[in-house]
């Protein structure tokens, strides 16, 4: 069974710093592409980030170009979401997905809030 | 960007009937290869979301054959048949043609 556990989430203040964590297992951690996808409150989808299966390419969404990182450990199976300068329009939460044959999302985590404010 | 537009629900859908949810696209998401880049996901109250159908019209796994999708490069629908109670969330459409990837804003689906 396909398990995806975030972790990392919580309360921080502008402008700090949060890494999510995202422990997968029950597939080849290493043969997927990964994604995070965040909701804000009463809000819809948004994607965030995207990362090959081997971590040698990355995608973002302009919003957080240069101010997130995406990477994996493919050891661990663990995805990661390095989030720094953060602003209160990232609070959402959070969720690790795993990305199909193509660019879909057929898992996804339970979700992690990320709450920016002072 | 591609910008993905969803259709209202005329709620609530009585219970056994069918229900379809529009998606517009303002790029085709028709492919060189054939396959159109389109894919539907349904999140219920309180839960994640959930996957339901890609490249159009191809299910999940484990998805009910009351969900087929269809459409064209830009215009799309996902068709309930027999609405149930668990059917009952948000639905979301997402392309994925290009970067950046996009969802539409979602259409709720309540049941009578």
């Amino acid at each position: 069974e396909v398990q995806l556990v975030e972790s990392g989430g919580g309360l921080v203040q502008p402008g700090r710093s949060l890494k999510l964590s995202c422990a997968a297992s029950g597939f080849t951690f290493s043969n997927y592409y990964m994604a995070w996808v965040r909701q804000a409150p009463t809000k819809g989808l948004e994607w965030v980030a995207s990362i090959t299966n081997s971590g040698g390419s990355t995608y973002y969404r302009d919003s957080v170009k240069g101010r997130f990182t995406i990477s994996r450990d493919n050891a661990k199976s663990t995805l990661y979401l390095q989030m720094d300068s953060l602003r209160s329009e990232d609070t959402a939460t959070y969720y690790c997905t795993r990305e199909g044959y193509g660019d879909y999302f057929d898992y996804w985590g339970q979700g992690v809030m990320v709450t920016v404010s002072s | 960007d591609i910008v993905m537009t969803q259709g209202a629900l005329p709620n609530p859908v009585p219970s056994g009937e069918s229900a379809s949810i529009t998606c517009q696209s303002s790029k085709s998401l028709l492919h060189s290869n054939g396959k159109t880049y389109l894919n539907w996901y349904l999140q219920r109250p309180g839960q994640s979301p959930q996957f339901l159908i890609y490249w159009m019209s191809t299910r999940a796994s484990g998805v009910s054959d009351r969900f087929s999708g269809s459409g064209s490069g830009t215009d799309f629908t996902l068709k309930i048949s027999r609405v149930e109670a668990e059917d009952v969330g948000v639905y979301y459409c997402q392309q994925d043609l290009e970067f950046p990837l996009t969802f539409g804003s979602g259409t709720k689906l309540e049941i009578k």
